[in-house]
């Protein structure tokens, strides 16, 4: 049974630093991972993904690892702002078609 | 291109009582996954359809229900609505049935149950 643990849970830094969210997961046999940001009581906004048979992917400042051996992906985003703040969650197609098995998020607050 | 819409965005209900939940996909999409997210338990898959066949299931009691449309509208239904149904439910759009493609979900719909 796949499982998605993502670290740390929450993160506080100064505006301007670069930071990495970390997520892993248990089974390797995955179609593709996705990162999405959640802000307060909305839906989820897409920012990457990235297939099984890639090892990363940009978009802007962002930019997310894959490595499936290990079982692990990073997103790091580079000079964070105010307006990076939010919920990052990601998730894996594990065991058939659409289904997205999601980590429980890291909550990022940019602070001035 | 229009996003992923979900109507109503709030629902207020009393236990006993059911409910629909309706989600348009982008325009072309066939396939339409639906989450129940919660503090708990986080984001759990319900179940998703592609070509208005229910593909995949999640661990969720027979009270959740869904249907597709031939146009890849969904609807999600639950029945005798219980206070654990207290959750955000939003549901997700993709162009294949793969597992390939980037998902994109909607602003979701807001349940409570008093």
């Amino acid at each position: 049974k796949q499982e998605v643990t993502q670290i740390p849970a929450a993160l506080s830094v100064p505006e301007g630093e670069n930071l990495v969210l970390n997520c892993s997961f248990t089974d390797s046999a995955i179609y593709n991972l996705q990162w999405f940001r959640q802000d307060p009581g909305k839906g989820l906004t897409s920012l990457l993904l990235i297939q099984s048979s890639q090892r990363e992917q940009t978009s802007g400042r962002l930019n997310a690892s894959l490595d499936k051996s290990s079982g692990r992906s990073t997103l790091y985003i580079a000079a964070s702002q105010p307006g990076d703040s939010a919920t990052y969650l990601c998730a894996c197609v594990s065991g058939g078609y659409n289904k997205l098995i999601f980590g429980a998020g890291t909550r990022l607050a940019v602070h001035p | 291109k229009a996003g992923v819409t979900q109507t109503p965005r709030y629902l207020i209900k009393t236990r006993g009582q059911q409910v629909t939940l309706s989600c348009s996909p982008i325009s072309g999409h066939r396939s339409v996954s639906w989450y129940q997210q919660t503090p708990g338990q986080g984001l759990q898959f319900l179940f998703e359809y592609f070509s208005e066949t229910q593909r995949n299931k999640g661990n969720f009691p027979g009270r959740f229900s869904g249907r597709q449309f031939s146009n890849s509208r969904s609807e999600m239904n639950v029945s005798t609505l219980e206070l654990g149904d207290s959750a955000l439910y939003l549901c997700a759009s993709s162009f294949s049935g793969s597992g390939g493609d980037t998902q994109y979900f909607g602003p979701g719909t807001r349940l409570t149950v008093l």
